[in-house]
């Protein structure tokens, strides 16, 4: 089975404009959860899709949005972008909503750099 | 509310010496714990988990942790370090039902000298 995927791998953008990700599940799974990773803050939950619906989202401006798509695919959209937005967007999926990291498997990350 | 700190952003060990990596955690309810581990440039890997069954929760690579209710600790120990054990370590808590809502530490860095 291919892993979880995520395009693109890098981007770079300019303070101001907004930036779609997109993360395509491993095959059979229902559920994408996306995390922001940075220096400063770590690693952050955003929020949990399963069946097209956000289930679960963490503590992030409105800025930050997401979808899921009826074949499981999941993008996430981040508006007006701000410096401190520069991070490793990671996706993760897993068959179910997931209950721990153990059903979690992670794609390779979006490196996005604002200017 | 939940939270987990890592007191050591980094730790410097020999190999074959042992690894202690520190974690304290927050928690409203009935915490799940983790560690996870990130090697360079590869995504994150489950090392082991704590949900509320035995206090010693052994994982991959010879690495375990100990749950002390009374010291709200997770730390990861290892009994002798290797140079691949080299990577960044995250201790993460979730405490929310069912559900899989995770806090992660600011992570700890271990170098492994020769």
């Amino acid at each position: 089975k291919a892993g979880v995927t995520q395009t693109p791998r890098y981007l770079i953008k300019t303070r101001g404009q907004q930036v779609t990700l997109s993360c395509s599940p491993i095959s059979g799974h229902r559920s994408v959860s996306w995390y922001q990773q940075t220096p400063g803050q770590g690693l952050q939950f955003l929020f949990e899709y399963f069946s097209e619906t956000q289930r679960n989202k963490g503590n992030f401006p409105g800025r930050f949005s997401g979808r899921q798509f009826s074949n499981s695919r999941s993008e996430m959209n981040v508006s007006t972008l701000e410096l401190g937005d520069s991070a490793l967007y990671l996706c993760a999926s897993s068959p179910e909503p997931p209950t721990g990291p153990d059903t979690q498997y992670f794609g390779p990350g979006t490196r996005l750099t604002v200017l | 509310a939940q939270s987990v700190t890592q007191l050591d952003s980094h730790v410097s060990v020999s190999e074959g010496t042992p690894v202690l990596l520190r974690c304290n955690y927050s928690s409203s309810y009935s915490p799940s714990l983790f560690w996870y581990v990130q090697h360079p440039n590869k995504g994150l890997q489950l090392l082991l988990k704590y949900t509320s069954a035995a206090t010693l929760v052994k994982g991959i690579n010879g690495f375990e942790a100990e749950f002390k209710k009374s010291e709200t600790s997770f730390h990861l120990t290892k009994p002798s370090a290797h140079m691949s054990d080299a990577a960044e370590y995250f201790c993460v808590v979730s405490s929310s039902g069912g559900s899989y809502i995770p806090t992660f530490g600011r992570g700890t860095s271990l170098i492994v000298h020769p």
